[in-house]
């Protein structure tokens, strides 16, 4: 049973380049969850989604982030116009169909803006 | 927002030896798990443990729910348990708010 699967693992950006970072969900789960480590601070979390659905972003930065997850294919969290502050670990996490159940993360992208 | 207070923010065991963390909420606790983040920063599920107590090899956990507490505990402590272990609520919307953890260092 394959867990969370998250790439690149580590990625690294020049200020103002973009950056994509993937998140496979379990097997039969479809609710996916972002969350963010910035150095020397807890987790955050980021934004809910569903299938085709944002179910919740009131902890996404307002400009320059963006998440998706298309009905095939792995959901994405997108940072545009990178900036040295984005430098973090960004986990996703995943959840079943029911109310209430746990979530499992993925191993993470750590994410260096130079 | 729930607020989760951890404590210790810091321990530091010899190998073998047992012991407590603690997790405290301010509002009602619904859906709360432990964590594990090893020292390559992985984050390892323990336990989903909303109410009662749970055991996994060395370690165990209880929460009581009409408290607003959890404790975590580990036993016979090994060098491979060290990192920071987290607690996190997930509430009504399940967006987990984490404590800000306990780090543990278990020296051989």
């Amino acid at each position: 049973n394959a867990g969370v699967m998250q790439n690149p693992r580590h990625l690294v950006r020049r200020r103002g380049q973009e950056a994509r970072l993937r998140c496979s969900p379990m097997k039969g789960h479809s609710h996916v969850y972002w969350y963010r480590q910035l150095p020397e601070e807890g987790l955050k979390f980021m934004v809910y989604l569903q299938k085709e659905n944002i179910i919740d972003e009131s902890g996404m930065p307002k400009e320059r982030f963006s998440a998706e997850f298309p009905k095939e294919g792995p959901s994405i969290l997108r940072i545009q116009q990178v900036v040295r502050g984005d430098s973090a670990a960004y986990f996703c996490a995943s959840q079943g169909d029911k109310a209430g159940y746990e979530q499992y993360f993925g191993p993470g992208t750590r994410l260096t803006v130079t | 927002g729930i607020q989760v207070e951890q404590s210790p923010p810091d321990l530091i065991l010899q190998e073998g030896a047992n012991s407590t963390l603690r997790c405290n909420f301010s509002d009602s606790v619904n859906n709360l798990q432990w964590f594990h983040q090893n020292p390559w920063g992985q984050l390892i599920n323990l336990f989903y443990i909303p109410s009662g107590t749970k055991q996994n090899g060395r370690l165990s956990a209880t929460t009581v729910a009409t408290e607003r507490y959890s404790l975590l505990y580990i036993s016979s402590s090994q060098t491979t348990d060290s990192g920071v272990y987290f607690c996190a609520e997930g509430g009504a919307t399940n967006k987990l708010i984490f404590g800000t953890g306990t780090l543990l260092a278990v020296q051989p």
